[in-house]
């Protein structure tokens, strides 16, 4: 089985500051692994997602995350955070083709301050 | 396209009674899978299903149970309600081939 770690439950920054959101991963078998976001009273939205090929991804707001194999991680990234950003962020892994059946990590808080 | 809705948003029942949970897809998806949120235990799987056929399962008790129809629509049902079961249950489909899209999810309150 597969689990999601991810290391800070909340993360403070100042507006235009960078951030860093970190995700490890533990399994047996090869994952795909995705970010996603949650604002309040929503649903998910899909922010980025690994599958294969180039191991720097991007989304189209400006965050980018790395597989990093050897290290089982898949870290979020932003150069400079926007008021806009304060939500909860959320790492999953899907394993092999079961694209179905996420697994989540326990979330992680990142409020911007002005 | 139409994103993935979810029917009702919120929902208060009281425990020992039984719930219904809609879920339409996105046009062309055939996987719908569902999820529970809380507080205390986060994002759970509960169960995928893929042209009408429960494909995988999670660690829920039967009193949770699920069903699709051949429009892939799904309807999730929890019966004897525990005040354990409030949550936001979301509802997520996909092509099978690639990404996850998820509901705004249902609220429901168990008093």
């Amino acid at each position: 089985a597969q689990s999601v770690t991810q290391l800070d439950s909340q993360v403070p920054v100042f507006e235009e500051a960078p951030v860093e959101l970190r995700c490890n991963y533990s399994s047996s078998v090869s994952v795909y692994l995705f970010w996603y976001v949650q604002y309040p009273n929503q649903g998910l939205q899909l922010l980025l997602k690994y599958l294969s090929g180039s191991t720097l991804v991007e989304s189209i707001n400006g965050f980018e995350a790395e597989f990093n194999k050897s290290q089982t991680s898949f870290h979020l990234r932003k150069p400079s955070v926007h008021i806009s950003d304060t939500a909860e962020y959320f790492c999953a892994v899907a394993r092999g083709t079961s694209y179905g059946k996420l697994t989540f990590g326990q979330g992680t808080i990142l409020t911007v301050h002005p | 396209k139409a994103g993935v809705t979810q029917t009702p948003r919120y929902l208060i029942k009281t425990r020992g009674q039984q719930v219904t949970l809609s879920c339409s897809p996105i046009s062309g998806h055939r996987s719908v899978s569902w999820y529970q949120q809380t507080p205390g235990q986060g994002l759970q799987f509960l169960f995928e299903y893929f042209s009408e056929t429960q494909r995988n399962k999670g660690n829920f008790p039967g009193r949770f149970s699920g069903r699709q129809f051949s429009n892939s629509r799904s309807e999730m049902n929890v019966s004897t309600l525990e005040l354990g079961d409030s949550a936001l249950y979301l509802c997520a489909s996909g092509s099978d081939t690639d990404t996850q899209y998820f509901g705004p999810g249902t609220r429901l309150t168990v008093l």
